[in-house]
This record gives C-alpha cells, structure tokens and sequence, in this order.
C-alpha cells in the first residue's frame, strides 16, 4: 500500500492551526470496521513516538490539541495551535496488511 | 513500562551479515505483541522490515528478497535481526518497536515504544 503525504514541509507560526493529509493507495477500512491508519512524530533526534491510532484515537499522553480523522483512503493530521515542541517529521502508516508501509513524512517547522 | 534497546556492531563490511539484538524491559516478550524491526536511511523514511511473534512466528518485508531473519530468545527476553549480504544501501538507524495487537493476534493496532535506534554503516 502506497502512503503520500503532504505537504512535505510545513512551516507554522506558533498558535496557528496545521494539518497534514495523507493519502492511501488503497482503503484501510477492514471489515471489523477498524481503520488501520497510524500518525507518528519523530521529534529530532529522537525515535518515532506514537500519536494516532485507528485513524483517530489519541495515544496516552498525547494532547489533545492532537486529533486524527479520515476515512477510507483520505486521512487527516489536524494541530489544533501549534507549540514550539512540535517540531520534527509527521508520518502516517498502514497497519492494515503487511508489509506495513509509512508516509514519506512532513516536516513541520516554526515560523 | 516496557523498554526496548538495540544493541550491535555499528559497522559492517559489504557482503557481510548485519546482526542486532533488542532487549525488552519492564515485560515480557511472552506477550501478545509482535516485536519488530524497522529502519530508516539517512535522510530518508521509515521502513519496516519484520517481526516475530514470541511463538516464532515470523512475517517479513518481500522489498529484503529473504535476506533478513528474526530470532526470539524468550529466556533473555530478547529478539534478534539478522541481515544477510549487506550493501551501502542497508545503511540505516536500525529501530526495534512493540507491536500492540487488537481483537486478534493478527491485528496490528499499532508500534509503541520504540527503541532508540541504532546506526549501522555498511563499508569497508
């Protein structure tokens, strides 16, 4: 399944919105009606850490300015106002069948 | 809470064989996870390469052509990746993560934590 993302970069001013889509080559929806779409950050320097599960369920611990939503084969990352601590590389996976794939990643900096 | 660490040779010769070990801490590899193994290139995405369930089920990215093995070694509490006859093109940050399992074993939810990786170069 191939993942595309954009945009690739993102610049944002801090307190502004942000949003990242993330297209699929294929749907994600299975029939348990689980949408396997997964939402990553890599912060520099640091290993991926988990945001988004199932297409829109937060991790713990993770705030809720965080919110994931999509359907399908159209999915979208939403910040609802950035902070300075969310820098780094977003990416999108499919957990739906093997071999799972990512997103190319976007990278979202502050203005 | 669960941990993960990669541990191995930083360098490795072309045509060589790539081998690291992730120790799990803070639970057990006995669990309903499945312990896998993804890489990222310089500069470059993620790719996932396998996994292993702790009864040895393995399943495998085709992209490595069945160069790579996944071992578990349940009294260490630990996995293994082997990758055999290696090129400049496996250099990478080498990650071991925790696959969360939902309804079914089968079913894949999610990969947390992760390692913090390790950076293996392939060159003479």
């Amino acid at each position: 399944i191939v993942m595309t993302q954009s945009p690739l970069s993102l610049p944002v001013t801090p307190g502004e919105p942000a949003s990242i889509s993330c297209r699929t080559s294929q749907s994600l929806l299975q029939s348990n009606g689980n949408t396997y779409l997964d939402w990553y950050l890599q912060k520099p320097g640091q290993s991926p850490q988990l945001l988004i599960y199932l297409g829109s369920n937060r991790a713990s611990g993770v705030a809720d300015r965080f919110s994931g939503s999509g359907s399908g084969t159209d999915f979208t990352l939403k910040i609802s106002r950035v902070e300075a601590e969310d820098v780094g590389v977003y990416y999108c996976m499919q957990a739906l069948q093997i071999p799972y794939t990512f997103g190319q990643g976007t990278r979202l900096e502050i203005k | 809470q669960v941990q993960l660490q990669e541990s191995g040779p930083g360098l490795v010769k072309p045509s060589g064989t790539l081998s690291l070990t992730c120790a799990v801490s803070g639970g057990s590899i006995s669990g309903s996870n499945w312990w896998t193994w993804v890489r990222q290139s310089p500069g470059k995405g993620l790719e996932w390469i396998g996994e292993i369930f702790h009864s040895g089920s393995t399943n495998y990215n085709p992209s490595l052509k069945s160069r790579a093995t996944i071992s578990v070694d349940k009294s260490k509490n630990q996995f293994s990746l082997k990758l055999r006859s290696v090129t400049a093109a496996d250099t990478a940050v080498y990650y071991c993560t925790r696959g969360l399992t939902g309804t079914t074993l089968s079913d894949v939810w999610w990969f947390d934590p992760w390692g913090q990786g390790t950076l293996v170069t392939v060159s003479s």
